[in-house]
């Protein structure tokens, strides 16, 4: 079992619309959870984190953590074409250890 | 914000030849760097954790002899491919971590090997 599950996509949704992206993780000692945004041929960029479970909203992200069932949700409100990109769960143990990756989905917002 | 820089963007090379990967942290001392690759449509695969000062630690599975890395500044780490091979062609990304957990991305060199 990987310790971060991640659906690949492709998942195309209208502009305007509430997207919502998921991971599952294994490993219940992961207490931060980064999402990435990466798009075509360039590197990873942080787009939220959190820190154990709860919330977090940052303009048109939420950022949702149930450490309980071990999934993390990223929302995006109000989608817009410029959001086309692969999303990446990432979460990590401490501050000091290594991130793990989730596979990605690629998101494509429809005009 | 943080940025982080990688040279070169892409590079072609032939079979036997050895290619050298520069990450830099631009704006911010980085005590820590991350070496990744990336296959097409796949996630990133940490290859090694390098630390100013010491030898890099690899993940199980990467070659230290084949993939060099030099950690020699707190803004400056790179990676060596020698003797590269048509399966070493991928997306090679770096990352860098400074004070705080974030870890800040450079764009990626892009290698073939052919």
């Amino acid at each position: 079992q990987k310790e971060v599950e991640q659906d690949p996509g492709p998942l195309s949704v209208p502009e305007g619309a509430i997207v919502s992206l998921n991971c599952t993780y294994s490993n219940s000692a992961f207490q931060y959870f980064m999402w990435y945004r990466q798009y075509s041929r360039k590197g990873p960029e942080l787009l939220m984190y959190t820190y154990s479970s709860g919330n977090k909203e940052d303009g048109r992200f939420t950022a949702q953590v149930d450490k309980s069932s071990k999934y993390i949700s990223l929302f995006i409100r109000d989608s817009q074409p410029s959001d086309s990109a692969t999303y990446l769960c990432a979460p990590a143990e401490s501050s000091a250890s290594k991130i793990i990756f989730g596979s990605g989905t690629r998101l494509s917002i429809r005009p | 914000g943080a940025v982080v820089s990688q040279h070169p963007s892409r590079v072609i090379c032939k079979s036997g030849t050895s290619v050298k990967i520069e990450c830099r942290s631009l704006d911010f001392q980085a005590t820590t760097m991350f070496w990744y690759r990336q296959f097409p449509k796949q996630s990133l695969m940490l290859m090694a954790t390098s630390n100013e000062g010491s030898k890099a630690t690899y993940e199980q599975g990467v070659e230290k002899d084949k993939f060099l890395i030099n950690h020699a500044s707190l803004t400056l780490s790179t990676l060596t491919v020698t003797s590269a091979h048509p399966e070493d062609s991928s997306f090679y990304i770096c990352s860098a971590r400074g004070i705080a957990y974030e870890q800040y991305f450079g764009p990626g060199t892009r290698l073939t090997v052919t």
